[in-house]
């Protein structure tokens, strides 16, 4: 699986978009881009995932580059909720072994009032 | 509402009492996972099963057990805990075909060994 890097913690202010970017330029073809969060030792919320096209859904947009070495995840208009730690994952998107993720050190996000 | 179901969420026991932590799913789901999160070490998987009676061993699965007698519970046992796997328990599960890595996570189980 292709490795993935994204800054280490963003800030935010209530009600304004938040663009949390991640690097992945040794993703092959056939690696999706995952995104999912972690709000304060809870279990990890899967938010959205994509191939090559962008992608929309009722918590998140996803931005893929054209040639797919990194991506942006877009929450377009964050509250105090929203902190948390987001991880961005390149994964084939069936492996056959146990559909293991792993999530690396993640993006700290802090929606501010 | 689609859930996944661990008990407890927190225990404390002593060196070598075995105990189990339960994970129960509601949605019919194929693949479950038991992950541990320490600091700084982010999230292992420690056991995960793709079906009923179907288990394999994760990153880390010294000193865990698990089993699969039925398709919605999956739960881990610690036979002889020691403070070593004093730590964050995830169960997390999975459906199959596209949807197959929108893995649902239990809301954890903190335990500490003493």
């Amino acid at each position: 699986d292709a490795k993935t890097t994204q800054p280490p913690s963003m800030d935010c202010a209530e009600g304004r978009a938040a663009n949390l970017p991640c690097n992945h330029s040794t993703i092959s073809g056939n690696e999706y881009v995952y995104w999912y969060r972690q709000i304060h030792s809870q279990g990890p919320q899967y938010i959205i995932h994509g191939l090559k096209n962008n992608e929309t859904n009722e918590m998140a947009s996803l931005i893929i580059t054209e040639d797919r070495k990194s991506s942006t995840l877009i929450l377009p208009h964050a509250t105090l909720r929203d902190t948390a730690v987001y991880y961005c994952i390149v994964r084939v998107g069936w492996s056959g072994y146990g559909n293991k993720l792993v999530f690396g050190a993640g993006t700290i996000l802090r929606v501010k009032s | 509402e689609a859930q996944v179901t661990q008990n407890p969420r927190y225990l404390i026991t002593v060196t070598g009492k075995k105990l189990t932590v339960t994970c129960s799913q509601n949605m019919n789901h194929e693949y479950m996972s038991w992950y541990r999160q320490d600091p700084g070490l982010g999230l292992r998987q420690i056991y995960y099963s793709m079906n009923v009676e179907v288990t394999d061993k994760g990153d880390v699965p010294e000193g865990y057990k698990v089993s699969r007698k039925e398709k919605r519970n999956f739960p881990l046992i610690l036979e002889s805990p020691s403070p070593n796997q004093t730590s964050l328990y995830f169960c997390a599960s999975s459906g199959d075909g596209d949807r197959t890595l929108e893995a649902f996570f239990g809301q954890g189980t903190r335990l500490t060994v003493v």
